[in-house]
């Protein structure tokens, strides 16, 4: 079963401020996803990733699959983009569903 | 649109109660997931199914049963609350299999549930 490491589990910064989040996994993967979990609680899919890189406004995932290794960057970080960020991967079998990190708590002050 | 509709948002059960937490989804998904979360851990699942009338299980799926009637309805049923069962269970739909293509998971907004 695979292992998913999420780095750091908390973080605070500054509005303005470059943010990375990290994953590693110990098994190879098919795919996989970074998810935002708002206070709230409700859970929106950020991005899926099978290789390379994706951005989309200020955010930016990279995957690099022979490290086993993804990355999550958030630019000119916003009190908004505060939540938990979580990466979760596919693996061959859909039975297996996804295997989730903890999560990262995201915590940006104005 | 309504995307992935769950319900009830909170509940409180007393052990050995039934319920079913009710998940819609109006975007014609074949796949639909259940899953737990639980303090300090990550989102495990526990039963899923991949078109009407098929479904399996997940990591976790002691105490809990399903139903795939229809496309867009994957209640899930928990027979005899256990205080083991207190959780927040999130529902989740997509297209096809989460590994396939640009594939992203649409969830629900969670039920708290409470067993005491």
């Amino acid at each position: 079963k695979n292992e998913v490491e999420q780095s750091p589990q908390n973080l605070t910064a500054q509005e303005g401020e470059f943010i990375t989040i990290n994953c590693s996994y110990s098994v190879g993967i098919s795919a996989l996803h970074w998810l935002q979990q708002h206070p709230g609680g409700g859970i929106v899919s950020l991005f899926m990733l099978s290789s390379g890189k994706k951005k989309h406004g200020r955010l930016i995932a990279t995957i690099n699959i022979q490290e086993k290794h993804s990355s999550l960057h958030i630019t000119a970080s916003h009190p908004r983009d505060s939540a938990v960020y979580i990466c979760a991967v596919s693996g061959s079998l859909l039975a297996d569903g996804l295997t989730f990190g903890k999560g990262t708590h995201l915590i940006i002050q104005p | 649109n309504a995307g992935v509709t769950q319900t009830p948002k909170f509940r409180i059960l007393k052990i050995g109660q039934s319920m079913t937490l009710q998940c819609t989804q109006d975007m014609n998904h074949n796949y639909m997931y259940w899953y737990r979360q639980d303090p300090g851990m990550g989102l495990k699942l526990i039963y899923y199914s991949v078109g009407a009338g098929i479904t399996d299980k997940g990591e976790v799926p002691n105490g809990y049963n399903v139903s795939r009637s229809t496309t867009e309805d994957f209640p899930l049923r928990l027979e005899l609350a256990a205080p083991s069962q207190t959780s927040v269970y999130f529902c989740a739909s997509s297209y096809s299999a989460t590994d396939r293509g640009n594939e992203k998971l649409f969830f629900g907004s969670g039920t708290q549930l409470s067993v005491l």
